[in-house]
């Protein structure tokens, strides 16, 4: 089946600093990429919306300055946490949607962030 | 509004027993439904997914689902539980157009030996 792969799994960062999660599509063309965040025991909050080439569509309550979102190629979407706090702290995981015409959104495996 | 419901927030079953997690939609037009499962500190893999056709769905790991138009229903079965299936399962529904899922709160299964 489709991988998708993010990148860091985990990190640890200092309040103030950015963190840039990278997320990628291995063995198909992604022409939608999604953000989700995830509280523990929740399901997934949808963050944004990514189309390739394109500005990300941010779900309401979202501050897309602070998380800034890059879908740079059909295979490769980025979130970037600027000015990261305590309570960004969470689960982040990216999903990819086949654009070869197919509907099904392949997860990637996660990535925590702790801010201290 | 469009919503996916899954009605039990927590199940736990014996292993070897048999399983079954419930899943509605609310949808009008012909859905496109998925189950994904959710081990901890992971992300989200695909089970199974129905779009048309025949509608007992085989998945992997010896799961099936079975889409019910009259019940606005897609369960998940699984004839004997292991208890490596313990954890969290999504039923999610795909709206018409490029448009993100749409997921229930999720069911925990807990598997006892």
């Amino acid at each position: 089946g489709a991988v998708v792969s993010q990148h860091p799994s985990w990190v640890i960062c200092k309040s103030g600093t950015s963190v840039k999660i990278e997320c990628r599509s291995l063995d198909f063309q992604a022409t939608t990429m999604f953000w989700y965040r995830q509280f523990p025991k929740q399901s997934l909050m949808l963050m944004a919306t990514s189309n390739e080439g394109s500005k990300a569509t941010y779900e309401q309550g979202v501050e897309k300055d602070k998380f800034l979102i890059n879908h740079a190629s059909l295979t490769l979407s980025t979130l970037t946490v600027t000015s990261a706090h305590p309570e960004d702290s969470s689960f982040y995981i990216c999903s990819a949607r086949d654009g070869g015409g197919g509907e099904t959104q392949y997860f990637g495996p996660g990535t925590r962030l702790l801010v201290l | 509004a469009q919503s996916v419901t899954q009605p039990d927030i927590h199940i736990t079953v014996s292993e070897g027993a048999s399983l079954e997690l419930r899943c509605n939609y609310s949808y009008g037009a012909t859905p496109y439904l998925f189950w994904y499962v959710q081990s901890p500190g992971q992300g989200l893999q695909l089970l199974l997914k129905y779009f048309s056709g025949d509608t007992l769905v085989q998945g992997i790991k010896g799961f099936e689902a079975e889409f019910k138009r009259s019940q606005s229903s897609f369960n998940l079965r699984k004839p004997s539980v292991h208890w490596s299936d313990a954890a969290e399962y999504f039923c999610a529904y795909h709206p018409p157009g490029n448009t993100p899922l749409v997921f229930g709160k999720g069911t925990r299964l807990s598997v006892i030996a």
